[in-house]
């Protein structure tokens, strides 16, 4: 089944730095991917999502890129502010072409913006 | 729009006894999702139903978790009998169908306490 991987766990940047955050992904099937932002004892958020005939896309200071060969995918976020500072979860979704729809996330990151 | 919601918020209870955790979808909404946060597993999803029918329960950790959809606007899942280690948020998510591209939207998510 599918695996996403997620790096780093945790990322520190001072504030108006860029933040990166990498997944990658198994299955060669997977089509979609979407990325949460969940602040501190709330819910996930969708933030932004890139579909597999889409090499980039952006929204404002964020932005995410899509390598489908190397099956990884990265969300940039540029001017960091202070409420940047959440926890992020990446995810792939599968069901194009298997049927079985599941979002599959990674591990999260723990994205901190110093002042 | 009220969004997915979930109730209670918060649970806590003592280990043995029964769970009952619920959620109303976004209305319209045809697919139905339940996931578990904890720090260990991350975002784990449990079960998932399309027009009120369990399409797949593969993430369904034991016997003692069931879930059930009775129509369209109200799902439980419930552990019986509870066990400390199944102290997590339980979140509930819905989307408008199993489309490859359809966003899932979380709800608040209850807060499981078993003592």
């Amino acid at each position: 089944g599918e695996n996403v991987e997620q790096h780093p766990s945790t990322l520190s940047v001072q504030e108006g730095d860029s933040a990166v955050i990498k997944c990658t992904y198994s299955d060669s099937a997977s089509n979609y991917f979407p990325w949460y932002k969940q602040e501190l004892g709330k819910r996930p958020q969708l933030i932004i999502d890139i579909r597999s005939n889409v090499g980039e896309k952006k929204d404002q200071r964020i932005a995410v890129t899509l390598n489908k060969t190397a099956k990884h995918f990265s969300l940039h976020i540029t001017e960091t502010q202070p409420e940047d500072s959440a926890v992020y979860f990446c995810a792939a979704s599968t069901g194009a072409t298997s049927g079985t729809y599941k979002y599959i996330f990674g591990t999260g990151t723990r994205l901190k913006v110093l002042a | 729009d009220a969004g997915v919601i979930q109730s209670p918020r918060h649970e806590v209870t003592e280990m043995g006894q029964e769970v009952t955790l619920r959620c109303k979808p976004i209305s319209g909404h045809n697919s139905l999702f339940w996931y578990r946060q904890t720090m260990m597993r991350g975002l784990e999803l449990l079960i998932y139903f399309n027009n009120n029918v369990p399409i797949d329960d593969s993430g369904m950790p034991e016997d003692r978790f069931s879930a059930k959809m009775p129509n369209a606007s109200f799902s439980t899942l419930k552990i019986q009998p509870s066990e400390p280690r199944d102290s997590a948020v339980y979140f509930c998510a819905s989307s408008l169908d199993l489309a490859w591209t359809d966003t899932q939207y979380f709800g608040p998510g209850t807060r499981l306490t078993v003592l």
